[in-house]
């Protein structure tokens, strides 16, 4: 079965609104990052986050390792906001083959 | 900022034919990797390295080869492109081998095999 899984698949808000994010995990967790891929396809890393929560800007990362789960918050969103967040974990400890969620793909509409 | 190029950005391929996907990192990052994602999904690891010479299969190697002649290139290969292998190659860097460090993605390549 899948190992991550994230929620919802897609999602269209309102500029200014608020989003919660979700992935779980199916095995034991250790760690795990958030990525954004851009509309046009490119990727960069949010958050490292093996642990608890950190904040960035408008995105907070929470992540509660023994309920095996993360989330992004993206508070007050904005239209630069859309495209889709990728969560990943790696496969064991020490190990850096990372195991990619399918994603949530967001729209931020005026 | 780490940064890492690919070329070609997009190709169209013939079934059969062979498909060299170049990727160079100019940051003396240790660990490369190459991902492919297929519309809809997240991102799947083919091939990985850790030092120059050398790659390790990933979670889908079948139907790819790797090569790392040097620290900074690291190629995938595709000896007989199949229809069921077109998708968006993305290759990444990062410096070690430990969790929190960050993988830097390159633009990725759309292959389309025909």
């Amino acid at each position: 079965g899948q190992q991550v899984q994230q929620s919802p698949a897609s999602l269209v808000l309102q500029e200014g609104e608020n989003a919660e994010l979700q992935c779980n995990f199916s095995t034991s967790l250790n760690s795990m990052q958030w990525f954004y891929q851009r509309p046009e396809g490119s990727l960069v890393s949010l958050f490292y986050n093996p642990s608890g929560t950190k904040q960035s800007g408008r995105l907070t990362s929470t992540t509660v390792i023994k309920e095996r789960r993360s989330s992004l918050h993206i508070s007050s969103s904005q239209i630069t906001d859309s495209g889709t967040y990728l969560c990943a974990m790696p496969l064991n400890t020490g190990n850096y083959k990372y195991v990619f969620g399918a994603g949530t793909r967001l729209k931020v509409i005026a | 900022e780490a940064a890492v190029t690919q070329s070609p950005r997009s190709k169209v391929a013939v079934t059969g034919g062979k498909v060299t996907l170049s990727c160079h990192q100019t940051n003396n990052h240790d660990y490369m990797y190459w991902y492919r994602q297929d519309t809809g999904h997240g991102l799947r690891l083919i091939h990985y390295s850790y030092v120059a010479d050398s790659t390790e299969k990933g979670d889908i190697p079948d139907g790819y080869k790797a090569s790392r002649p040097s620290q900074e290139n690291f190629s995938l290969i595709l000896e007989l492109a199949s229809l069921s292998q077109t998708a968006v190659y993305f290759c990444a860097s990062s410096d070690a081998a430990q969790l929190q460090d960050t993988q830097y993605f390159g633009p990725g390549t759309r292959l389309l095999v025909l």
